[in-house]
């Protein structure tokens, strides 16, 4: 139940097109939602994040959709660009014993063509 | 965004020799942090979570003797593999949470590879 699942597991798009990356989840005592990007040999950096009292959240090119009753949330990346090819990952957080937990996605591997 | 700071970046050692991973956050204060272990092309796999002035509290499967976690102060974590062996040659990741606004930020991560 406190698992995340994305998809899909790799991603290929146009330059200039849009890339989207979906997740679900199971747990509604998730209260927190943030999108990683990673690229080889770095650690994840956050992109965005949403609370689930919203259901849409934009920052520049990316933008992420929250639908609380399908328990899904999905990160869109508008405009790819080649430099956005990297590993997405979806979390939710959760609070367990009074501490802090934030459950990864599988990852996506997202490569813009140029 | 906030940064987290982690040092070595990579490290090559012995076999049977121990290493030490430090993260730090620079500009919060960090109450929790957390440990990963990245295989390749694979997910974030949280070791431990660390609260600071208080003991890591262990996932299932992760031997607590070998990664001995020590969270000082509220900036600084330090991860220790000890008796390195080459199945603990991996990607190490920590996470720090800013208490402010609840985001989770990571470090660069540390190569470690043991001979």
């Amino acid at each position: 139940q406190q698992q995340v699942k994305q998809s899909p597991q790799s991603l290929i798009v146009q330059k200039g097109g849009i890339s989207i990356i979906n997740c679900a989840y199971e747990n509604t005592a998730f209260d927190y939602f943030p999108w990683y990007q990673q690229f080889p040999g770095k650690g994840p950096a956050l992109l965005i994040a949403i609370r689930p009292d919203v259901s849409e959240k934009k920052e520049g090119r990316f933008t992420i959709s929250f639908n609380k009753s399908a328990k899904q949330f999905s990160l869109h990346i508008m405009d790819s660009q080649p430099g956005d090819s990297a590993t997405y990952f979806c979390a939710a957080s959760i609070i367990t014993s009074g501490t802090y937990k934030y459950i990864f996605g599988t990852g996506t591997r997202l490569k813009v063509l140029a | 965004g906030a940064v987290v700071s982690q040092h070595p970046s990579w490290v090559i050692c012995k076999s049977g020799t121990s290493v030490k991973i430090e993260c730090r956050s620079l500009d919060f204060q960090a109450t929790t942090m957390f440990w990963y272990r990245q295989f390749p092309k694979q997910s974030l796999m949280l070791m431990a979570t660390s609260n600071e002035g208080s003991k890591a509290t262990y996932e299932q499967g992760v031997e607590k003797d070998k990664f001995l976690i020590n969270h000082a102060s509220l900036t600084l974590s330090t991860l220790t593999v000890t008796s390195a062996h080459p199945e603990d040659s991996s990607f190490y990741i920590c996470s720090a949470r800013d208490p402010g606004g609840g985001e989770a930020f990571f470090g660069q991560g540390t190569r470690l590879t043991v001979v």
